[in-house]
């Protein structure tokens, strides 16, 4: 049971390109989400489903897009990376809205 | 304006003592509470959580205070042991909302000396 899944586990983009954060989970969550973690701050919310074919704005959503593409998957979408991104993003599932987040490993991105 | 404040960045505790780990919120609305563990290059893992009609919840070596008058809570770990050593995160709940309503809070890196 792999959990939460996250592809790539790095990258370094150049300020304006462009990338896709991937996310999987095989819990059969309804709720997902995308959080990214800066030095000295907690997890701060990007964009969140609550369930398959909704999403939602979170905390900090400028930026970014997200596609809840069926139960499993969830991606974001950086269209112009800029260097205020670089950032440790983590995708996370619950079982209902009120239930404990089970997280993947993270994405450490890079923007020069 | 931080809504939940985790006030000691670190804390070394010595093996098999006692770890208190504090956090303070500002909105009276918050009514659960969560801990999360986290290692070095893995995502937070679930913890502990606390309803906000309870003053305490136990699991094992872990248990949760609340202390909604003084908006405060703490993690208690006894004994501490190695694996403990870890950056422990806050989290509070709206009243009513769910995960997108969760506050985290910095962060504090436990750390066990053997």
């Amino acid at each position: 049971n792999a959990g939460v899944t996250q592809t790539p586990k790095f990258q370094v983009l150049k300020t304006g390109q462009s990338m896709t954060l991937q996310c999987a989970q095989d819990m059969n969550h309804n709720s997902m989400y995308w959080y990214r973690q800066d030095p000295g701050m907690g997890l701060r919310l990007i964009y969140y489903s609550a369930s398959e074919g909704t999403t939602d704005k979170g905390e900090v959503p400028n930026g970014y897009n997200v596609s809840r593409l069926n139960k499993r998957e969830f991606s974001l979408r950086l269209e112009s990376a800029a260097p205020s991104q670089t950032s440790v993003y983590f995708c996370a599932s619950s079982e209902a809205r009120v239930s404990p987040l089970h997280f993947g490993n993270g994405t450490r991105l890079t923007v020069t | 304006d931080q809504q939940v404040k985790q006030n000691s960045p670190s804390l070394s505790v010595q093996e098999g003592r006692i770890s208190i780990l504090n956090c303070d919120y500002t909105n009276s609305m918050f009514d659960y509470f969560l801990w999360y563990k986290k290692y070095p290059a893995e995502g937070p893992t679930f913890l502990i959580s606390i309803s906000s009609i309870k003053d305490k919840n136990e699991d094992g070596r872990f248990t949760v205070f609340l202390n909604k008058s003084a908006k405060h809570l703490s993690l208690h770990i006894v004994p501490s042991q190695p694996g403990d050593s870890a950056v422990y995160f806050c989290a509070a709940s709206l009243s009513g909302g769910g995960a997108d309503g969760l506050t985290f809070g910095k962060g504090t890196h436990l750390i066990i000396q053997p």
